[in-house]
């Protein structure tokens, strides 16, 4: 069936560099995509979120880009912190409610 | 951004036994509202989506006679875990919307445990 996925399951940058992190979907009819940031043992905290009539969406510290012509996304973090340290998930809605969500990748941010 | 509530966070229970979850949107009103489960170091895997005053849609797999779900108002829906074993260990998380095709906001989770 269709489904959000991830490129890669761990990522570990060094304080201070630049994080990318990427995802790919496929479903071709979603229209809205979001990044989640869970620590553990707590839920999804909202990062950034991109419609599919835009190919690029900044806020404070991050970017998210949309390809849709390859059906990609990536969330770019600048200036990694420790505090950043976390799993990211990118998620996707098709024209409705549902929010599902791709496997996640892990960032370990080293001091 | 808004704020949903859910309680209790952590749970203990005994195989047979039934335990209850509450999803609250504090300051918004919620139509939907949505459970999902998540086993350790994998994704959140959506159980079911609730529609305040209606029934719940379940998705594929998920067994509705065992993961009760009830949306009695636009602030409140629960899970009910049925019979519970210790397979149905997992983290419970809810999240809920106020329009469509807005991000989610989510609780802050239920550790369920089953001994």
């Amino acid at each position: 069936g269709e489904s959000v996925g991830l490129h890669l399951p761990t990522l570990s940058v060094q304080e201070g560099d630049n994080s990318i992190i990427n995802c790919a979907y496929s479903n071709s009819a979603s229209d809205y995509f979001i990044w989640y940031k869970q620590e553990s043992g707590k839920g999804p905290q909202f990062i950034i979120d991109i419609r599919s009539n835009m190919d690029k969406r900044q806020g404070q510290r991050v970017t998210v880009l949309l390809n849709k012509t390859v059906k990609h996304l990536s969330l770019q973090i600048a200036a990694t912190q420790p505090g950043d340290s976390a799993v990211y998930f990118c998620a996707e809605n098709t024209g409705g409610f549902k929010t599902i969500f791709g496997a996640g990748t892990r960032l370990f941010v080293k001091a | 951004g808004a704020v949903v509530s859910q309680h209790p966070s952590r749970v203990i229970c005994k195989s047979g036994t039934s335990v209850k979850i509450e999803c609250r949107s504090l300051d918004f009103q919620a139509t939907t509202m949505f459970w999902y489960r998540q086993f350790p170091k994998k994704s959140l895997m959506l159980m079911a989506t609730s529609n305040e005053g209606s029934k719940a849609t379940y998705e594929q797999g998920v067994e509705k006679d065992k993961f009760l779900i009830n949306h009695a108002s636009l602030t409140l829906s629960t899970l009910t875990v049925t019979s519970a074993h210790p397979e149905d260990s997992s983290f419970y998380i809810c999240s809920a919307k106020g329009t469509e095709n807005t991000e989610a906001f989510f609780g802050q989770g239920t550790r369920l445990t089953v001994v």
